[in-house]
């Protein structure tokens, strides 16, 4: 019954590959969100998606690509894989845009090697 | 833009002393204030929140008081536990055309026995 869930916990890959994570929420949730958070703990969030439609777009490289096939789920799909992207990527959900706060998943820890 | 501001860890105390991790905030209209903990390895748990000003938000002996005159949310505990070591996280939502969460960089408590 986890309210949000990601997998996989843990991803070790070279540089140069395509890779997924993938998150799903059961809690009847509107939106979702994708957070990186880097070696310092600093928290930034990427994408967030409403309803299937991508709201929130910060700066990121277009290597990276969110999508969302219906409101209980949010996948991100990277491209091309640099050392500068290990960190732990968190998915979260939200109800109403966030105003009562989001509900986060375990996290992703995503390392190139 | 909306920013937060928290204390710089690392925080070491002794088991049962007085804890308080400052947080200050710059927004623009009503945000609504969060602090989340993060224990080793785990993802981000909502810890209390408060939606409006001199709103307390209250949870497992923690406590911060929404103040807008001095714009802050410090938590506080009074007798702090060895299982409290976690990073803990500030965030504010601001809603409206912001609409994501955004968080402080960060605190780290660590309590010794």
């Amino acid at each position: 019954d986890t309210a949000v869930s990601q997998t996989p916990k843990y991803l070790v890959t070279q540089m140069g590959n395509d890779k997924s994570i993938k998150c799903e929420q059961n809690l009847g949730h509107d939106t979702m969100y994708w957070y990186k958070q880097d070696s310092k703990k600093f928290l930034k969030i990427m994408f967030s998606y409403n309803n299937k439609e991508l709201i929130i777009n910060e700066t990121v490289p277009n290597r990276f690509s969110p999508k969302s096939p219906d409101k209980a789920h949010l996948n991100l799909h990277i491209n091309s894989l640099e050392l500068g992207d290990s960190a732990v990527y968190f998915c979260a959900s939200s109800l109403e845009g966030g105003n009562y706060g989001y509900t986060f998943g375990s996290g992703t820890r995503l390392t190139v090697v | 833009g909306n920013s937060v501001t928290q204390m710089e860890g690392p925080v070491t105390l002794s088991e049962e002393a007085f804890l308080t991790i400052n947080c200050t905030y710059t927004a623009t209209g009503y945000p609504s204030l969060f602090w989340y903990v993060q224990y080793p390895g785990e993802g981000l748990q909502l810890l209390l929140k408060a939606t409006k000003a001199d709103d307390k938000g209250s949870n497992k002996g923690f406590e911060a008081t929404y103040r807008k005159e001095t714009t802050s949310f410090h938590l506080e505990k009074g007798s702090v536990q060895v299982s409290d070591s976690a990073v803990y996280f500030c965030a504010l939502y601001g809603g409206g055309a912001t609409n994501k969460l955004i968080f402080g960089t960060g605190t780290l408590l660590a309590v010794q026995p």
